[in-house]
């Protein structure tokens, strides 16, 4: 089946910082790919659809310039968190489309836990 | 985003019963819904998935029904197991919106031994 990888798994940095997130289809090749955040005990909220050579597309009250968003290939997505606060402590799982538009499954990673000092 | 909801946040069941997880979305021009399960610590699991031109699709265990007269749909495990034991969330997406998925809130499943 198709897998998404998620790298790093977990990270803690201080804040201030950036922090680079990177989501990878590993065999297929991903058309979109869509970045969610997740508070504790809480659902996934979408953030941003990325698409393979141009800019994302942002949910309303998702900062563009605090989530950088590049999705530089067929199977590479990035989410930097620019000078991160704990606020921005989450759950920051990457879901990755075969197609952008049609309503194929979304195959998700395993998510990163970001956890900001 | 359209709001997606859910009526129960926490379900126990024994092992074996069946369970019926349900989901509400506000959003009518809705017309793909799919089931994750979500483990804790994990990214979410496709399950189940149906179109608006349908109101029952079944799978392997699993059954998920479609109601678009009350925008409702649910998900029914049946002889539910102790590995079930997740949070299920519903996500409903539209055509025209090139996949984006709107999630739902949530329901804890535990299965007790």
């Amino acid at each position: 089946g198709a897998v998404v990888s998620q790298h790093p798994s977990w990270v803690i940095c201080k804040s201030g910082t950036s922090v680079k997130i990177e989501c990878r289809s590993l065999d297929f090749q991903a058309t979109t790919m869509f970045w969610y955040r997740q508070f504790p005990k809480q659902s996934l909220m979408l953030m941003a659809t990325s698409n393979e050579g141009s800019k994302a597309t942002y949910e309303q009250g998702v900062e563009k310039d605090k989530f950088l968003i590049n999705h530089a290939s067929l199977t590479l997505s990035t989410l930097t968190v620019t000078s991160a606060h704990p606020e921005d402590s989450s759950f920051y799982i990457c879901s990755a489309s075969t197609s952008g538009g049609t309503t194929d499954t979304q195959y998700f990673g395993p998510g990163t836990r970001l956890t900001v000092l | 985003g359209e709001s997606v909801g859910l009526h129960l946040p926490t379900l126990s069941v024994q092992e074996g019963d069946n369970s019926i997880i349900n989901c509400a979305y506000s959003n009518s021009a809705s017309d793909y819904f799919i089931w994750y399960k979500q483990e804790s610590g994990k990214g979410p699991q496709f399950i189940i998935d149906i179109r608006s031109n349908m109101d029952k699709r079944q799978g392997q265990r699993v059954t998920v029904l479609l109601n678009k007269t009350v925008k409702h749909l649910s998900l029914q495990i049946a002889a539910t197991q102790p590995g079930d034991s997740a949070v299920y969330f519903c996500a409903e997406s539209t055509t025209y919106n090139f996949n984006k998925f709107y999630f739902g809130s949530g329901t804890k499943l535990n299965v007790k031994p």
